[in-house]
């Protein structure tokens, strides 16, 4: 019972380009949404977070899209750098649940 | 202020043997979750711990558990090893819910043979 589905397993973009990464949800409890970046031997770090209250919130090149409706949520990095190279989870947490769900992750890839 | 660190980094063991994995969360820290990483499955909630007490389970066998000292360092202790427990296993802290923003250790990589 995938709860939070990253449906891309890899993407593959251009240095300079936007980068958007896709997560659907299926339980509509989730209240908050959040973004990880993870690099190979390390754990993932927190990029960025949006309340179900909002349906956007940026921070410096990334920005978290919210469809409460079609259940979908976006990140968008523009421009995309080398460095954004790593693997991105989208994970969220159920209303009163004090767990976090993550999705399966995109790899992403920047290519210069 | 000092990150999340897990000990050991690595581990190598064999089927039937036990395991005790240690967390560090952050100063100040008292919430701290265990998620297990495999290939197939990704990132899985195993339990999370605050104020010494398992607030919180996934969906794991009873041969997974965990504690946690007064000083909220975490230990997670997996019983009768089974080859498909290899995984990364990651630990996060929080300050005071596990809602609060999670920050993550580095992970141990345990290996079953």
């Amino acid at each position: 019972d995938q709860q939070v589905k990253q449906n891309s397993p890899s993407l593959s973009v251009q240095e300079g380009r936007i980068s958007i990464l896709n997560c659907d949800y299926t339980n509509s409890m989730f209240d908050y949404f959040l973004w990880y970046k993870k690099y190979p031997a390390e754990g993932p770090t927190f990029l960025i977070s949006i309340s179900s209250i909002k349906d956007k919130n940026e921070d410096g090149r990334f920005t978290v899209f919210l469809n409460k409706s079609a259940k979908h949520l976006s990140l968008h990095i523009v421009p995309s750098q080398p460095g954004d190279s790593a693997v991105y989870f989208c994970a969220a947490y159920p209303q009163g649940a004090q767990k976090l769900v993550f999705g399966q992750g995109t790899r992403l890839t920047i290519n210069p | 202020k000092a990150g999340v660190t897990q000990t050991p980094r690595y581990l190598i063991k064999t089927r039937g043997q036990q395991v005790t994995l240690s967390c560090s969360p952050i100063s100040g820290h008292r919430s701290v979750s265990w998620y297990q990483q495999t290939p197939g499955q990704g990132l899985q909630f195993l339990f999370e711990y605050f104020s010494e007490t398992q607030r919180n389970k996934g969906n794991f066998p009873g041969r997974f558990s965990g504690r946690q000292f007064s000083n909220s360092r975490s230990e997670m202790n997996v019983s009768t090893l089974e080859l498909g427990d290899s995984a990364l296993y990651l630990c996060a802290s929080s300050f005071r819910t596990s809602t609060d923003t999670q920050y993550f250790g580095p992970g141990t990589r345990l290996t079953v043979l």
